[in-house]
């Protein structure tokens, strides 16, 4: 079966400091992979994604790599701010007739300090 | 604003009881999944229906049912309700056929529902 892990959190990080969620990820077929994010009250929105390996999903100054020889799609910032303050799921997806079914991670939750 | 409304948002009810939780999808989307939240466990989907039809089936309890309408809005049906039961229940849809396919699911506020 398709299944993801991610890193436990909280993660606490003071203001423009580097961050790194870890995610790998195991799945039959070809996933598309995929971070949410959410916000404090909030649904989830998607971040980024990605569909084919090597491929590198950006937005809003983050970055995660597919990476199939790891099986992994860590997510990276170079500066947080404390707007990033929210959860972060990492996802997976594999394309079926009706559409996707997302399988998520558990969340890592990120407390951005100034 | 994901387009995807899920009502009522906040939800206080006691054990034993049944209630219903209403979404409503993006316009024109033909897929909707309901998935559960809570503090330990997660995200859980739970159900998914494509115009109409059940299409797949995940960790739901016997005690809850979905069914999508006509119309293509969705109601999830939580019986005899526990303690546990407490969580957010959060509504999605997504673009469906292969030339639309995206990949994302766009999803609701949730539904937060609390069991006393």
């Amino acid at each position: 079966g398709n299944s993801v892990t991610q890193m436990e959190g909280p993660v606490t990080l003071s203001e423009e400091a580097f961050l790194t969620i870890n995610c790998t990820y195991t799945a039959t077929g070809y996933p598309s992979l995929f971070w949410y994010v959410q916000y404090p009250g909030e649904g989830l929105q998607l971040l980024l994604k990605a569909t084919k390996a090597d491929d590198k999903g950006s937005n809003k100054g983050f970055e995660a790599t597919y990476r199939k020889e790891t099986t992994s799609f860590h997510l990276e910032k170079g500066s947080v701010q404390v707007s990033d303050s929210a959860v972060y799921f990492c996802a997976l997806s594999v394309l079926n007739n009706a559409g996707n079914m997302l399988t998520f991670g558990g969340g890592t939750r990120l407390m951005v300090k100034p | 604003d994901s387009g995807v409304t899920q009502t009522p948002k906040h939800l206080i009810t006691a054990t034993g009881q049944r209630v219903t939780l209403r979404c409503s999808p993006r316009s024109g989307d033909l897929s909707v999944y309901w998935y559960q939240q809570s503090l330990d466990q997660g995200l859980q989907f739970l159900i998914q229906y494509y115009n109409g039809e059940e299409r797949a089936k995940g960790n739901i309890l016997e005690r809850f049912s979905a069914q999508q309408f006509p119309d293509l809005h969705s109601e999830l049906n939580l019986s005899s309700l526990e303690l546990g039961d407490s969580a957010l229940y959060f509504c999605a849809s997504s673009a469906t056929g292969v030339n639309q396919y995206t990949g994302e699911l766009f999803f609701g506020e949730g539904s937060r529902l609390t069991v006393l």
